[in-house]
């Protein structure tokens, strides 16, 4: 069980293009999900946690126009990165918690996406 | 906020032996403390994890131990062995609301020598 997956798993776009990343949690309801961006060889860092039908919070520093985040459903999350830049490839993680683990923080982790922006 | 230190950054041991990671967190009242073990390119995967009512949890090769009172936790491997090479992230979170947030250390790379 907790199972979440991330769609597409890589993605090379051009430079000023928006690039739309799925993350489903597949057996249970994300009551939340988490958004986080991870540079080679360094920790995760989050980006925004989102409830469902709540609009996301974003942490500081990252730009919520540039980085829209839906969670419209218990089991779907989209992060679309607009007009990407090459500073914003990177590898996007999505986690998602339920409402058995919310007494505690316990996360579910998709495989990730890989954005290459040329 | 919660800031999470961890310790080394890098860890190399010889097949068999044992592996310690340790983590210190900053703020008093975070109660879920989750390791997570992350192949190159994978998702971080949950190995084990401890609550802030117990202070040592194990799991086959793999324990965890909490020290509330010095805000310290750590992760212990014995009989390590290749497929244990990776890098491993300690967590830690407060609270139970929906904007409860992880807040991870940054990672440790260990490496296991047949």
């Amino acid at each position: 069980g907790a199972v979440v997956s991330q769609h597409p798993s890589w993605v090379i776009c051009k430079s000023g293009t928006s690039v739309k990343i799925e993350c489903r949690s597949l057996d249970f309801q994300a009551t939340t999900m988490f958004w986080y961006r991870q540079f080679p060889k360094q920790s995760l860092m989050l980006m925004a946690t989102s409830n469902e039908g709540s609009k996301a919070t974003y942490e500081q520093g990252v730009e919520k126009d540039k980085f829209l985040i839906n969670h419209a459903s218990l089991t779907l999350s989209t992060l679309t990165v607009t007009s990407a830049h090459p500073e914003d490839s990177s590898f996007y993680i999505c986690s998602a918690r339920g409402t058995a683990q919310s007494s505690y923080n316990e996360q579910f982790f998709g495989p990730g996406t890989r954005l290459t922006v040329l | 906020g919660e800031n999470v230190e961890q310790h080394p950054s890098t860890l190399s041991v010889q097949e068999g032996d044992s592996a310690v990671i340790k983590c210190t967190y900053s703020d008093s009242a975070s109660n879920y403390f989750p390791w997570y073990k992350q192949e190159l390119g994978k998702r971080p995967q949950l190995i084990i994890d401890i609550r802030s009512n117990v202070g040592e949890k194990k799991d086959q090769r793999i324990a965890v131990t909490l020290n509330k009172t010095a805000k310290h936790f750590s992760l212990h491997i014995t009989e390590t062995q290749p497929e244990d090479s990776a890098v491993y992230f300690c967590a830690a979170s407060r609270g139970n609301s929906g904007y409860s947030t992880l807040t991870f250390g940054k990672g440790t790379m260990l490496l296991v020598s047949p």
